[in-house]
């Protein structure tokens, strides 16, 4: 049983089309991340929920939009998809705060190409 | 801004041999340091190191956490193929950047048989 899934895996575009990744976690826990993967395999965090209300906003365009509709999801839409948005997407969730209470579990990640 | 530098940035040993990877920070108001694997997808959690738990041990893995030295150090003895990975760091500081992992860009370990 899988703890954090992550739908699709893959992900093939073209540049300007709008995508979703959607993510799950079965672990009863209350926080739930987006972190992005580049090329350089530099792991670097974009958002963050807890009990659906955003805490952790970096630096991330506004084409990013996140969603939390309950404790268990956190959604990742990307409008207007550029070249540089290829990277892999992976979302964690953490029981309270990671590296406060506890650690983050990732899920297996999305691979975004944007041709 | 939080920053974590990691060395070397790859390393290829042989089966049986004993490898220290390193992790240097400057974070403000640190809280705890992290170390992850990851192999081909998702990172998998090795150690947490806080200020009340500087050393850490499972099997051939073992961690120590510098606070003066602002560093960490992760062991590993008698290597194996599977240990082939890459090993991430990961800093969190306190205030509004609770919560929020700041990693290093990973050591790339080769282990040959």
């Amino acid at each position: 049983d899988t703890a954090v899934s992550q739908t699709p895996k893959y992900l093939v575009t073209q540049m300007g089309n709008d995508k979703s990744i959607k993510c799950e976690q079965n672990l009863g826990h209350d926080t739930m991340y987006w972190y992005k993967q580049d090329s350089k395999k530099f792991l670097k965090i974009m958002f963050s929920y807890n009990n659906k209300e955003l805490i952790i906003n970096e630096t991330v365009p506004n084409r990013f939009s996140p969603k939390s509709p309950d404790k268990a999801h956190l959604n990742l839409h990307i409008n207007s998809l550029e070249l540089g948005d290829s990277a892999v997407y992976f979302c964690a969730s953490s029981l309270g705060l990671a590296g406060l209470s506890g650690e983050l579990f990732f899920g297996e990640g999305s691979r975004l190409t944007v041709l | 801004e939080d920053k974590v530098v990691q060395s070397p940035l790859s390393l290829v040993v042989h089966e049986g041999d004993t490898v220290t990877l390193n992790c240097s920070y400057e974070v403000t108001n640190f809280r705890s340091l992290l170390w992850y694997k990851q192999e081909k997808k998702a990172p998998t959690f090795l150690f947490m190191l806080t200020s009340s738990g500087i050393e850490k041990k499972s099997g051939r893995l073992s961690s120590i956490l510098d606070k003066k030295e602002l560093s960490s150090i992760l062991n590993i003895t008698a290597t194996q193929t599977g240990d082939s990975a890459i090993y991430l760091c990961a800093v969190v500081a306190g205030g509004t950047s609770y919560g929020k992992l700041t990693f290093g860009q990973g050591t790339i370990l080769t282990v040959h048989p």
